[in-house]
């Protein structure tokens, strides 16, 4: 029961800025936007979260429509290991449940 | 240690067999967290405990599968008489608290093999 729709797949160019968006068209105005990722046979790692302003972390940033009905994560110079399967997750604090949809696989190609 | 630990990393078993997967959460964090991952699928959660309590079973895919954790610590999730279907990495995360708006902290799981 994800509440978000990403991309299957998607490819980047090495150096180059990787966008990677996602759609929560029926977000709360209390759920924040969370971004995960999980490179090959490891658990999967926090990347960076936000409500209605925009976010920047030494990882990535995060663009948030102003009607917040999307988002979009950004990887300014993407690298080989940025290889991963990125999860766009909406939550609240009020609630436990992080549900993770099947992500986007990211391939950061040389 | 500074991070989530699971163990075994890896467990080969007959089906019908038991098994038990253990998680040590980072110390102090009151929640964890239980998802199984099956071959390129994404993530399904099973169960979360708030301290040594699990407020939120339903996760659990059927009768076969327990998970318990004690001194608000150890989690261990328990599989009896083992199938095939039940092949899957197990992940284990913990949060500093339930809810609010802390990251997860994941395990690096344990890959579950049911011959």
């Amino acid at each position: 029961d994800a509440k978000t729709t990403q991309p299957t797949s998607m490819d980047c160019a090495e150096g180059r800025a990787a966008n990677l968006p996602c759609n929560h068209s029926t977000i709360s105005g209390n759920e924040y936007v969370y971004w995960y990722r999980q490179i090959h046979s490891q658990g999967p790692q926090y990347i960076i979260h936000g409500l209605k302003n925009n976010e920047t972390n030494e990882m990535a940033s995060l663009i948030i429509t102003e009607d917040r009905k999307s988002s979009t994560l950004i990887l300014p110079h993407a690298t080989l290991r940025d290889t991963a399967v990125y999860y766009c997750i909406v939550k609240s604090s009020g609630t436990y449940k992080y549900i993770f949809g099947t992500g986007t696989r990211l391939k950061v190609l040389a | 240690g500074a991070g989530v630990s699971q163990s075994p990393s890896n467990k080969v078993t007959e089906k019908g067999k038991d098994v038990e997967l253990r998680c040590d959460p980072i110390s102090g964090h009151t929640a964890l967290y239980w998802y199984r991952q099956r071959l390129g699928q994404g993530l399904e959660f099973l169960i979360y405990f708030q301290g040594n309590s699990a407020p939120d079973k339903s996760g659990l895919p059927s009768d076969r599968f327990s998970a318990e954790r004690t001194g608000e610590s150890v989690s261990t999730l328990t599989i009896q008489r083992t199938q095939q279907e039940d092949s899957a990495v197990y992940l284990c995360a913990s949060s500093l608290e339930v809810g609010g708006t802390g990251e997860l902290f994941f395990g690096e799981g344990s890959r579950l093999t049911v011959l």
